[in-house]
Order: C-alpha cells, then sequence, then structure tokens
C-alpha cells in the first residue's frame, strides 16, 4: 500500500463546530505531518510527529489539536475556527531520518471551509 | 534567513522542452527536492538532488549546484498532463523542508 488516505474530502463547518479531519497511512513510515495549503501557495507546515510523538508545532494556534493514536492514523481536531483558517489541509508521511524524511507522501488533502 | 526563488508562471509548447529554475539561500543544505502538484491536488515527490550533478528520471532531470545556490528541473517531450505547478523545496539544517513559491507551468498544444 503506497497510499496516504484522508477523510473527509470536503468540509464546512460554522465557527462554533468541532470536528476532526482523519489521515491514515500503511506505508510503514513513521513521521507523519500536517500542512495546510492556501490557494497559490506552497504547503504551511503545521505539525510533526516522529514515532508517534509530536516533535514539532510550527506555533499553531490551540484551535488545532494533533492527535497521533497509533503509527498508522493522525487526526486533526478543529474548534472554534476562524475564516481564514479556510484552506487544503494535507496529511503526509516519510520515512523517520536522512533523505527520506524529506520525500512527503501526501494524501489527497481535506479542504476546509469555515462560515 | 532562509529564502527560495522561482519564477512564479512559465508557458512552453506541448512536445518542447522547458527549464524552470530555482534559487536558495537556506541555513544548512540536506537536499534539494522538487514536487509537482496539479491544481486542487496534493504535491507529488518528483526528485531530489543532494550532490551536484544531474539526476535523470525519464523525461525529467533536475540539476544542482550546491555553490551557486541554484537548481533546475528539466522537463522534455511535454504533454498536457505535465500543466501543473512545480514546487522547489530545500532540506535546511534541521531536515526541515523550506518550500519555494512554486511555478505555475502552462502548457500550450
Amino acid at each position: 500500500d503506497t497510499e496516504v488516505t484522508q477523510t473527509p474530502k470536503h468540509l464546512v463547518m460554522g465557527m462554533t463546530n468541532k470536528k476532526s479531519l482523519k489521515c491514515e497511512q500503511h506505508m510503514g513510515h513513521r513521521a507523519m505531518y500536517w500542512y495546510k495549503q492556501k490557494a497559490k501557495k506552497p504547503p504551511e507546515l503545521m505539525f510533526v510527529y516522529s514515532y508517534e510523538k509530536l516533535s514539532i508545532n510550527e506555533s499553531v494556534p490551540s484551535r488545532f489539536s494533533p492527535e497521533c493514536p497509533n503509527s498508522s492514523l493522525l487526526n486533526l481536531h478543529l474548534h472554534a475556527l476562524q475564516p481564514e483558517d479556510s484552506a487544503l489541509y494535507l496529511c503526509a508521511s516519510s520515512q523517520e531520518e536522512g533523505v527520506g524524511a524529506n520525500v512527503l507522501t501526501f494524501g489527497a488533502g481535506s479542504r476546509l471551509t469555515v462560515l | 534567513g532562509q529564502n527560495i526563488d522561482q519564477p512564479t508562471e512559465m508557458t512552453a509548447t506541448e512536445g518542447a522542452i522547458v527549464q524552470i529554475n530555482c534559487t536558495y539561500q537556506t541555513s544548512g543544505f540536506n537536499g534539494l527536492f522538487w514536487y509537482q502538484q496539479h491544481a486542487g491536488e496534493a504535491p507529488t515527490f518528483l526528485s531530489y538532488n543532494v550532490l551536484d550533478g544531474l539526476e535523470e528520471k525519464g523525461r525529467f532531470s533536475s540539476f544542482l549546484s550546491r555553490s551557486k545556490g541554484y537548481s533546475y528541473l528539466l522537463l522534455k517531450e511535454l504533454q498536457m498532463k505535465d500543466s501543473a505547478s512545480y514546487l522547489c523545496a530545500v532540506s535546511d539544517s534541521n531536515y526541515q523542508l523550506i518550500w519555494g513559491a512554486g511555478t505555475k507551468l502552462i502548457i500550450k498544444p
């Protein structure tokens, strides 16, 4: 299996809602990532999990809460989001170390709209 | 500071060759990576260079000069499906990817 699967593909939520984005990979990768991407911009790193532990948090607001239940799953819990949080949220995985750590396999993304 | 520059947009003709340049200034260097992203889709890994020189993968080649802080992606025998954004990214001293803004490549028949 060489895929990273993300659900849902599309999500519309109000500013008071609580929702979650889910990501699953069975590539044996031990590093998993959440990126945010706005239109015509490069991906912006949010969180990195390494061996199921949070290793990088790029000063992301607390309304985004990541969770890594096991080595194959990565969630992003959303609460009290703002309209400016509307974007494509990308999950990715990679090997843990060396050059392989930068060869990312991305999921198809979850397109989030906050009303 | 960290900076990666690539052209915003390029246009080329089907069947032709196009070269997308990328220059960088980063704190440390552990490789330069190229990703392709079709509109509305996720990026996909194309190639990487760690050492100077040319890496060839089918119709795509990538070149690196570390002393000049320069790379290019060369696409040959262009096909309409090559219309996409091409993202240059550098792995810094912490193995974190620093992304360029991307080059939108438009292929015309």
